[in-house]
């Protein structure tokens, strides 16, 4: 099955600085990418997302890159603000008739004010 | 329409008692999906249903564990003489077949503790 890894653990950034969140997956049929964003006591909640036909995408100050050669696809977030602190998820769909998503482990984001 | 909902959303129980959680997906979305989340790691798949067929169950759904979508709207999921490793966030996601959307829209969660 689909296998991904995400790196790193935790990250903090201050105020106004990017954050990068990176993730490698196993499987390469898959073709759909999400991100979620987890606030405490919450599901997570999408925040970007992309196809294997697409390299990179982007939404304000969020953007994705997707390097299917390499298997890996990377979260972005510029200009970050206190509200950006989160658990971020990364994941991927292996396509077909698969339809379920496999998750990275998480990724702990404080933005210091 | 206001989103995914599950309740409860918090469910303490005794080791051996048997739990059922319930989820109601966004409406018209035909399919529903079942994940669980331990502290610190991702959601982890467990179940899911296109309309009221379950299509795919993950080797981590023991047989203590059962779902039903009877028809084709919410779904349940029981699990049958909890353990302490039962313990987790249930989660519920949803997302329509029309217009070919991957995107899976997730409810809040059913926080369990068993005791």
């Amino acid at each position: 099955g689909e296998n991904v890894e995400q790196h790193p653990s935790t990250l903090s950034v201050q105020e106004g600085d990017s954050a990068v969140i990176k993730c490698t997956y196993s499987d390469s049929a898959s073709n759909y990418f999400p991100w979620y964003k987890q606030e405490l006591g919450k599901g997570p909640q999408l925040i970007i997302d992309i196809r294997s036909n697409v390299g990179e995408k982007k939404d304000q100050r969020i953007a994705v890159t997707l390097n299917k050669t390499a298997k890996h696809f990377s979260l972005h977030i510029t200009e970050t603000q206190p509200e950006d602190s989160a658990v971020y998820f990364c994941a991927a769909r292996a396509g077909g008739n698969d339809y379920k998503l496999s998750f990275g482990a998480g990724t702990t984001v404080t933005v210091r004010a | 329409d206001t989103g995914v909902s599950q309740d409860p959303r918090h469910k303490i129980t005794k080791r051996g008692q048997n739990v059922t959680f319930r989820c109601d997906p966004i409406s018209e979305h035909n399919r529903l999906y079942w994940y669980r989340q331990t502290l610190g790691q991702g959601p982890e798949f467990l179940t899911y249903f296109q309309n009221e067929a379950q299509l795919e169950k993950s080797r981590l759904l023991s047989d203590r564990f059962s779902a039903e979508r009877p028809k084709g709207s919410f779904s349940t999921l029981e699990i049958q003489r909890t353990e302490q490793g039962d313990s987790a966030m249930y989660l519920c996601a949803s997302n329509p077949i029309a217009g070919g959307t991957d995107t899976q829209y997730f409810g809040p969660g059913t926080r369990l503790t068993v005791l």
